[in-house]
Parts: structure tokens; sequence; C-alpha cells
């Protein structure tokens, strides 16, 4: 089976420029996640949807930030206008349900480095 | 505070001895803990769960203490496979539609 899978794996830009980051769940869960990490501040949730539905965006930096789920089988997260301080691996992850006990399966994430 | 403190690490420790990471989180509601496993520059992947009695997996044992808000995981006969980042992780709340809180992480290098 198919994990979860993002696009693109790495992505260089300038500052100012919008960033656009994909994930395609696994088939059949209901529960996506975005994650960023840093060395500084370590993994942190940004945002999660669960059947398509935004339930918790408290970890959105800013409103430079936005996530949809249009469907069930597809995510975006949007930074515009990207800075360097955006600059970190973003990871998606998918669980099969939402109950907190269920494993979350995270893609190979995206490196972003904003310049 | 962050919710959840690690010891950074690194752990440098020889094949075949036993290392033990520990870590504190601090919502006294938690109510789910988990260890996952993070090879350098690769995703993280859940190791395993945490339970209340404490559980074991082959060679890694993982302990909670609610009173003290403290989890540990122990490996015993450490392989050189088992060098990775082990991310202590504690849920808000137990149930549905909680969030996970991610450690930064214990850095181990096991050396042949």
């Amino acid at each position: 089976d198919a994990g979860v899978i993002q696009s693109p794996r790495h992505e260089v830009t300038e500052m100012g420029q919008e960033v656009t980051l994909r994930c395609k769940p696994i088939s059949g869960h209901n529960s996506l996640f975005w994650y960023r990490q840093t060395m500084m501040r370590g993994l942190e949730l940004l945002i999660y949807f669960n059947n398509n539905v935004p339930i918790d965006d408290s970890g959105m930096p800013e409103d430079r930030f936005s996530a949809k789920m249009p469907n069930a089988s597809f995510s975006t997260l949007k930074i515009q206008p990207s800075e360097p301080r955006d600059s970190a691996v973003y990871f998606c992850a998918s669980s099969r349900t939402s109950v907190i006990q269920e494993t979350q399966y995270f893609g190979p994430g995206t490196r972003l480095l904003v310049l | 505070r962050k919710e959840v403190e690690q010891d950074p690490g690194p752990f440098n420790v020889p094949e075949g001895a036993t290392v033990a990471f520990n870590c504190t989180y601090s919502n006294s509601a938690s109510q789910s803990f988990f260890w996952y496993r993070q090879d350098c520059r690769k995703e993280p992947k859940l190791l395993m769960s945490v339970y209340s009695s404490g559980n074991e997996d082959g060679r890694f044992t993982a302990q909670l203490n609610r009173a003290s808000q403290y989890i540990s995981l122990l490996i015993r006969d450490s392989k050189l496979s088992d060098s990775a980042t082990y991310l202590c992780v504690v849920s808000d709340r137990g149930s549905t539609l909680g969030r996970l809180y991610f450690g930064r992480g214990t850095q181990l290098t096991v050396w042949p």
C-alpha cells in the first residue's frame, strides 16, 4: 500500500514568493495533519483535519499560512508570502480515525528553504 | 514551557548496551503517550504506545509515571540499527480530536 505522499520533496524559493505544499493521505484515512519541524522548535502541529474539516488550526503561525482539504485524498498548505524563517521540513501525516490512540503515518516531508 | 521536555543527548553507546531515555510532560490531563523514532532525514514513525502499567515490545520497554508526569524508554541489547532520534509524544487529552505534542527528541548513536 502507498504511504502518505508529499510533493515537492524539496523546494527552494525566494522571500516573498508563494509556496504550495501538497499531500495525499493514505486511502481510507479520515484524519490529516500538517506539522513543521525545525532544529530550534522540534516538531509542531500546524493544523489538522477530520473528514476534510479543519478541527484545530491554532498552530498555524500567522495569516501567511493557509491549509485546505477539498476532498479526502488531497490537502494543500500554502505560504504567501514566504519568509526565511519559514524554512523547515513540513510533514503531512494521516491516521485512520480521529481517535488519539490511532497511529499517525507520516509522509517523507517537504524540505523548504526560503532565501 | 514546552509541553514535552526531553534530554537531547546525544547518547553514544556500544552495541549490546542498555540505554534509557526520559521525558517529562506538563499537562496533567494528558491521556495518551507514545514513543516515535526518527531516522536521520526521514519521517517520524511510531515505535510504541505507552500504557499506564508499562509495556514491553521485544528489547524495548516503556514506563509511565502519572504522578511525576514522567515517561521512560529502555532499550536493551542495543543494535547498530537502533541509532536514531527518539521522540517522546503526549496527547492533550484522551479520546477523539485531540492533538499530539512532540518532544524535540533524544539522539542515540550505537557504535560497533
